[in-house]
């Protein structure tokens, strides 16, 4: 049963537009949120975090947005640059236990950024 | 230079065998994690270790062992027992911290059963 869940594998994207990741849960007790960019054969790269007393979080180019009421939360890029093409990860996790537990994924949605 | 390090990047083993990935930090992080990525998938999580000489399972730790005989160092074997041992292993860090819990990966070590 899937906690995480990313429903887009694919999002192509025109290079200065916004790009839009989306992500959706099911475990009610997750209270941090977190996006990762992998490229291939690489480890995934920390980008933003939100935790659930938040609904808005900013940081340059990259904003993510959380509604707890609906389980979901979105990654925004903006604006939208070649280098941004990669694969996104969605992972969540409970930090109730001392925020040291292992973190839930998504399977990802690939970014693909169009000149 | 901080981060986390893992051997070998590549690594072939022939089936019945058991192998050893190792992890190594030096963020001074008080939590290690292993996690496996299968392709189209996302990571799914194998052992973790919140302090010294102490490791929880995660969801598919069948198969695997690990060790925390030191802060900085969390090594996973892959044994003979594991049916799928091909993937692309990561091993992660983080700072206990209720409230957050932001982990940094190495660069991974992918594992091919010849």
């Amino acid at each position: 049963d899937q906690q995480v869940k990313q429903n887009s594998p694919s999002l192509s994207v025109q290079e200065g537009r916004i790009s839009i990741l989306n992500c959706d849960y099911t475990n009610s007790m997750f209270d941090y949120f977190l996006w990762y960019k992998k490229y291939p054969a690489e480890g995934p790269t920390f980008l933003i975090s939100i935790s659930s007393i938040k609904d808005k979080n900013e940081d340059g180019r990259f904003t993510v947005f959380l509604n707890k009421s609906a389980k979901h939360l979105s990654l925004h890029i903006v604006p939208s640059q070649p280098g941004d093409s990669a694969v996104y990860f969605c992972a969540a996790s409970d930090t109730a236990g001392g925020g040291a537990d292992g973190l839930t994924f998504g399977k990802g949605t690939h970014l693909i950024i169009q000149p | 230079d901080g981060g986390i390090t893992q051997s070998p990047k590549y690594l072939f083993r022939k089936e019945g065998q058991n192998v050893t990935l190792s992890c190594e930090q030096n963020l001074n992080h008080d939590a290690m994690y292993w996690y496996r990525q299968d392709p189209g998938q996302g990571l799914r999580l194998i052992y973790y270790s919140q302090i010294v000489n102490d490791f929880q399972k995660g969801d598919i730790a069948e198969g695997y062992s690990v060790s925390r005989e030191k802060k900085e160092s969390f090594p996973l074997t892959v044994t003979s027992a594991q049916k799928n041992p091909t993937a692309f292993y990561l091993c992660a860090s983080s700072i206990m911290d209720r409230g957050r819990n932001e982990q940094f990966f190495g660069p991974g070590t992918r594992l091919t059963v010849l």
